[in-house]
Parts: C-alpha cells; structure tokens; sequence
C-alpha cells in the first residue's frame, strides 16, 4: 500500500524552530520529487517547498524562503522540512505529497500524507 | 507570480453537472490539475493534465482546458462530490501554484 505519514506538527511560540518528517511506504521513494504544502485553517492550499529525487534539487515558495530547509534521506525513505524563525502565519497543516509520474516539474501530486498540524502562537 | 481564480462556491442539484472554472493568463498552455478535498481529509487529485483521471476516480469527472480558463466538469452529481475541489499549475516563475479553492455544495 503506498503511503505517507507526516510526523512532528505541535504548538511553538514565534521565533521558534520545528522539524517535520513525512515517512514513505509502497513506492520507490528516491525515484520521485517530494513536495510540502500547507493549509492555514480554513483556507486554501499553499505549496511550500520541493525537493528531488536524489535531493539534489530543492525549491522554496517566497514565504518561506531562508526559514525553511527541505531535505530527504532516500535510505530511510524519509522528508523532512526544518522550519525556523517561525511565525504566526506559519499555523497550517503540513502535507506531504509525492509527485510520482513521469518526472515532468508539469507532473501532479497523486500521493498526499495525512497531514500533520503546526501552531505558532505566543 | 501566476494567479489562479476559482469562484468560491459553486451549488447543483442532485444528477445535474457540476461545473467550476479555473482562470489564468494562458492557462491553456499550461497542464492543469485537480484536487478533490472533503473536510477533515487530505485532497486527492481527480483530474491531471487537465483532462485525465486516475485510477478509481469515476467517469463523472472530467476536465478541460483552453485559451483563460480550465473547467472541471462532474456529471450527474451525488451528494458524496461535495468537496472543495482547487485547480493546479506548475509555473516558472511561481513553482507549484493552487487556486484559491471552490466549495461545492450539492442541494
């Protein structure tokens, strides 16, 4: 069964730091991009950041930029997204999503995790 | 950075089509995705490039894309479809980028 497990949301005060992981199952995960996107309470989706296969490539939405670091352990088939310097408007919950088609930057999300919530609040 | 626009909320009847548009600059040149999100839950893709479905999405759902605007289109709508379903491009300039979100409310 392919899947994605999010882990390492809670509540933070701003200024602080977080680390989120996304474990993956069923697929080969060094073969496909990985990609955090996130959901401000009762708002829409909002793409964060993606990384490549080999994690040789990683891109960062302008909100994030210089807070938020992407990486991947293709041996623990693992994501990970070090959020610092966090702030109000950082509260959302963070997917993960696999994109897992030809490997086109034009490819969809066609795996998501469940979601792991994030608060930033004093 | 690219702009996409969905209307807010979309209504239908039961067994009637569902219609809910996705406008962007020349978007017709662009592959567009969708996603179904119902609450509480992680959104599933329905639609990508724009007009094909995965496994398990039925018929009913189809999309298109032409010119300002890429459509998603569901067919003899059921009371299970209501969702809130966002449009998605890959831009150079933007990345990922998602539209705004429809609420699609079946009466």
């Amino acid at each position: 069964e392919v899947r994605l497990v999010e882990s390492g949301g809670g509540f933070v005060q701003p200024g602080g730091s977080l680390r989120l992981s996304c474990a993956a199952s069923g697929f080969t995960f060094s073969s496909y991009a990985m990609s955090w996107v996130r959901q401000a309470p009762g708002k829409g989706l909002e793409w964060v950041s993606g990384i490549s296969g080999s994690g040789g490539s990683t891109y960062y939405a302008d909100s994030v930029k210089g807070r938020f670091t992407i990486s991947r352990d293709n041996s623990k088939n693992t994501l990970y997204v070090q959020m610092n310097t966090l702030r109000a408007e950082d509260t959302a919950v963070y997917y993960c999503a696999a994109i897992t088609g030809s490997g086109s930057l034009n490819d969809a999300f066609d795996i998501w995790g469940q979601g792991t919530m994030v608060t930033v609040s004093s | 950075s690219y702009v996409l626009t969905q209307p807010p909320s979309v209504s239908v009847a039961p067994g009637k089509t569902a219609r809910i548009t996705c406008g962007g600059n020349n978007i017709g040149s662009k592959s567009v995705h969708w996603y179904q999100q119902k609450p509480g839950q992680a959104p599933v893709l329905v639609i990508y490039y724009d007009s094909d479905r995965p496994s398990g999405i039925p018929e009913r759902f189809s999309g298109s894309n032409s010119g300002n605007t890429a459509t998603l289109t569901i067919s003899r709508v059921e009371a299970g479809d209501e969702a809130d379903y966002y449009c998605q491009v890959w831009d150079s300039s933007s990345n990922r980028v998602f539209g705004g979100g429809t609420k699609l409310t079946v009466l």
